[in-house]
């Protein structure tokens, strides 16, 4: 399975620190996604990264991407409350690229 | 709103019951999917379609059934379901270029309760 897998499955952090998650991942891919998702809502999708880059940044959020190791780090800067929620990493793989399958999540809780 | 829209929010219907969630996008996406996303589950693909056409259908159980009548909406008919099935589904939309996949945008979901 090319399925990606979160690291860690939940986070606890004060408000103001630095959050980290990983992804991992199997099979070859086109690119890697990172989703977040609010408690019973759907899920929003903050950030591409594509197989020939190695770090894109988007405001508070910074994804490096490691094709040898098939790993992914989302770090999310000066944390606030409005950050708790869950976070996905999805990727397609280059076999089958009408698809992408997403990991089991890091659970994020921001501490006040 | 996201642009994906899903309807109804809740649904709580009955094993015997036949219902169909439903999906529109306006957002001129060229791929639609069905996801299932139970309580500490990874989210599971159930249905893709590419221009209109479903190009994957992961072993789903048939009293499930997907329709997509245009690139703008798709269906999920639902019958003689089971509790196991209650769940959230998540629909969601893509643009794919000579099979390249962009970012999806989701709905907020159907949060399904079978009674």
């Amino acid at each position: 399975s090319q399925q990606g897998e979160e690291d860690p499955q939940a986070l606890s952090i004060q408000e103001g620190e630095n959050a980290t998650m990983n992804c991992s991942y199997k099979t070859s891919i086109n690119n890697l996604q990172w989703y977040r998702q609010n408690s019973g809502r759907g899920l929003v999708h903050l950030i591409l990264i594509r197989s020939n880059e190695r770090e894109k940044h988007s405001g508070r959020l910074r994804v490096t991407l490691d094709t040898s190791k098939k790993s992914s780090s989302l770090l999310i800067t000066a944390s606030r409350a409005a950050d708790t929620a869950s976070y996905f990493c999805a990727t397609d793989a280059r076999s089958s690229a009408s698809k992408i399958i997403f990991g089991s999540g890091t659970r994020l809780s921001i501490r006040p | 709103e996201t642009g994906v829209t899903q309807t109804p929010r809740h649904l709580v219907m009955g094993m015997t019951n036949k219902k169909s969630l439903k999906c529109e996008q306006h957002l001129g996406h060229n791929a639609m999917y069905w996801y299932k996303q139970s309580a500490k589950k990874p989210l599971e693909l159930m249905f893709v379609y590419s221009l209109e056409e479903r190009v994957e259908n992961n072993s789903v159980p048939s009293r499930f059934s997907p329709e997509c009548p245009n690139s703008s909406h798709l269906f999920l008919h639902l019958h003689t379901l089971q509790p196991e099935d209650s769940a959230l589904y998540l629909c969601a939309s893509s643009h794919q270029i000579q099979g390249t996949l962009y970012g999806y945008t989701f709905g907020s979901g159907t949060r399904l309760t079978v009674v």
